[in-house]
């Protein structure tokens, strides 16, 4: 149990265009999701904290209007990158949260590698 | 604040040998421990938690953990090492109260040598 999935694996796109990253709790359902950055040989940036049916909260220096978040539903999280630009080139990270307590266990998807050219 | 140490980047230990995997934490209040696994271009896999009870705490894999309050530390440890074991470890904390994020520490390589 608790496997967390990401769609697409991997995603390369031209400079300025739009890219939809998929995070699904496939076994359990998870009230809070999170998304992370992680650049080559760094340790994982927390972005934002998506909550079900309710606005996502952003990190200090994170764009709102760069990284759309929408948490659909009780297994569902997409991250849009808006315009994306070269150096939004990176390797996402999401993460859902099984049960409600602080204390309960991240379960983390795969990741999106995204490259913009 | 709180904050989370790996003050090594690379660990190489022989296989069959014991290995270890420092951590240390900074967080005001009780801490809640992590530590997760990472094999190249794949997601985080957790591998065990601290949140209260008893000091050494069980985990995936054959690994193991202590958390030692007065040395704010919480290093993974494994008796016996496999090639297999070769991944990026990482050490995270949370606290009651934090909005439930977690703060990873930068991460250690550890490679594991026939």
């Amino acid at each position: 149990g608790a496997v967390v999935s990401q769609h697409p694996s991997w995603v390369i796109c031209k400079s300025g265009t739009s890219v939809k990253i998929e995070c699904r709790s496939l076994d359990f359902q998870a009230t809070t999701m999170f998304w992370y950055r992680q650049f080559p040989k760094q340790s994982l940036m927390l972005m934002a904290t998506s909550n079900e049916g309710s606005k996502a909260t952003y990190e200090q220096g994170v764009e709102k209007d760069k990284f759309l978040i929408n948490h659909a539903s009780l297994t569902l999280s997409t991250l849009t990158v808006t315009s994306a630009h070269p150096e939004d080139s990176s390797f996402y990270i999401c993460s859902a949260r099984r049960g409600v307590r602080e204390t309960d266990t991240q379960y983390f998807g795969p990741g999106t590698r995204l490259t913009v050219l | 604040a709180q904050s989370v140490a790996q003050p090594e980047d690379q660990v190489n230990v022989a296989e069959g040998n014991p290995l270890t995997v420092k951590c240390t934490y900074s967080v005001s209040g009780n801490p809640y421990l992590f530590w997760y696994v990472q094999y190249p271009n794949r997601g985080l896999q957790f591998l065990l938690k601290y949140i209260t009870g008893d000091n050494l705490v069980k985990g995936s894999y054959g690994f193991e953990a202590e958390f030692n309050k007065s040395q704010t530390s919480f290093h993974l440890k494994k008796p016996s090492a496999l090639v297999s074991d070769s991944a990026l470890y990482f050490c995270a904390v949370s606290r009651l109260g934090s909005a439930r994020q977690l703060t990873f520490g930068s991460g250690t390589q550890l490679t594991v040598l026939p």
